[in-house]
């Protein structure tokens, strides 16, 4: 049974561009959390989704991020026309139910040039 | 305001001595209470969970943690560490029913001969 997935492991991209982070939950897993941790900094959330909802985006940054978690394939962390402060990496966490055990993905290293 | 602090940001330990690594918590609540692990570059691993019940909760690798509600507490203990305990540790804590984190800043452990 394979793990939480996240790619890719890591990004590079110009002031700018668009980013797009992928996580595919373990198998059975219907509930998907991001979250970003800032260089010598823990774990913010950013959001939390169940298939084709999303239930909390109040750690979201107002503008140029979003995310789905559509009907079939991997949740989708979008950042538009990223900026240097995007820098970070990007944890994906699943879980089979509200109050269940949330299991981390290795990650995704983002880094705005 | 709600606050998860982790005090010391980094600690020194040596093979075979024990480990110690505090967590405090400001809620209004009876927080669920999480200690994780990180290595470097990769994603987070939970150690051990406290949702109710006894204080004392033993964990995966030899590690313990002791949920003290008087002092708003819950450490995390091992009682002889081993070189790949060196890692980074989280400890998160949630009040919201569907397990909305939030996290420390994480404390680093280095692990001396």
């Amino acid at each position: 049974n394979a793990g939480v997935m996240q790619n890719p492991r890591h990004l590079v991209r110009r002031r700018g561009q668009e980013a797009r982070l992928r996580c595919s939950p373990m198998k059975g897993h219907s509930h998907v959390y991001w979250y970003r941790q800032l260089p010598e900094e823990g774990l913010k959330f950013m959001v939390y989704l169940q298939k084709e909802n999303i239930i909390d985006e109040s750690g979201m940054p107002k503008e140029r991020f979003s995310a789905e978690f559509p009907k079939e394939g991997p949740s989708i962390l979008r950042i538009q026309q990223v900026v240097r402060g995007d820098s970070a990496a990007y944890f994906c966490a699943s879980s089979s139910g509200a109050q269940e055990t949330q299991y981390f993905g290795p990650g995704t290293r983002l880094l705005v040039l | 305001a709600q606050s998860v602090t982790q005090p010391d940001i980094h600690i020194t330990v040596s093979e075979g001595a024990s480990l110690e690594l505090r967590c405090n918590y400001s809620y209004g609540a009876t927080p669920y209470l999480f200690w994780y692990v990180q290595s470097p570059g990769q994603g987070l691993q939970l150690l051990l969970k406290y949702f109710s019940g006894d204080t004392l909760v033993q964990g995966i690798k030899g590690f313990e943690a002791e949920f003290k509600r008087s002092q708003s507490s819950f450490n995390l203990r091992k009682p002889s560490v081993h070189w790949s305990d060196a890692a980074e540790y989280f400890c998160a804590v949630t009040t919201d029913s569907w397990g909305k984190f939030q996290f420390g800043a994480g404390t680093q452990v280095v692990v001396t001969p």
